[in-house]
């Protein structure tokens, strides 16, 4: 089944404690991204990534980190975790970045920072 | 500043009638539009997407509209249904010359209620 497998869907930490959320994607997509959640806020970007080794900012990325090694994975990375990054968090990828070629969206990892 | 806006957080819609979900854009590079669905617990599913130089798309029940002159489109759900209960996010995509293109950036979302 082709899917975009997030791990682990939920999540409490505590501030400044170094934690990793893993995406996988079995679709053989050059783009992914990852997106947070927020009430109020709708989805807004973190990171995407065009390819392998390929990695840009997106609206929101302090605070995170990201990285590209295998087309495959994109995992998320938060080095010293606060608060404010209490939220739900989307991982998505897609064939292509371009408009004809629609994100696949995994169900989420809803992360709480104490 | 927000580039996409879905200014109705919720609309009730009774079983049977036309949904219309609503979204303003502020960027005229915009090239795609597109509509996705979110249950609770779950990722978002892509619904329905426009391109720009389009002024409509259908797909079954499913018809988006785009107004570039007023930056404006819209979703329109004929017949609703007890399933389409959800939220439903508007999002735009610019690609540029080379074939790359930024992220989606999505409005904040308008949470459909269908009633029977």
């Amino acid at each position: 089944e082709a899917q975009v497998t997030q791990n682990p869907r939920y999540l409490i930490t505590v501030t400044g404690k170094k934690l990793t959320v893993t995406c996988s994607q079995n679709m053989n997509h050059e783009y992914m991204s990852w997106y947070r959640q927020d009430p109020g806020l709708g989805l807004r970007q973190i990171y995407y990534s065009m390819n392998v080794e390929v990695t840009d900012k997106g609206d929101v990325p302090e605070g995170y980190k990201v990285s590209r090694k295998e087309k495959r994975n994109f995992p998320l990375i938060l080095e010293s975790p606060s608060p404010n990054q209490t939220s739900l968090y989307f991982c998505a990828s897609s064939l292509l970045a371009t408009g004809g070629s629609p994100l696949h969206f995994g169900n989420g990892t809803r992360l709480t920072v104490t | 500043d927000q580039q996409v806006k879905q200014n109705s957080p919720s609309l009730s819609v009774q079983e049977g009638r036309i949904s219309i979900l609503n979204c303003d854009y502020t960027n005229s590079m915009f090239d795609y539009f597109l509509w996705y669905k979110k249950y609770p617990a779950e990722g978002p599913t892509f619904l329905i997407s426009i391109s720009s130089i389009k002024d409509k798309n259908e797909d079954g029940r499913f018809t988006v509209f785009l107004n570039k002159s007023a930056k404006h489109l819209s979703l329109h759900i004929v017949p609703s249904q007890p399933g389409d209960s959800a939220v439903y996010f508007c999002a735009a995509l610019r690609v540029y010359s080379g074939g790359g293109a930024d992220g989606l950036t999505f409005g904040k979302g308008t949470h459909l209620i269908i009633q029977p």
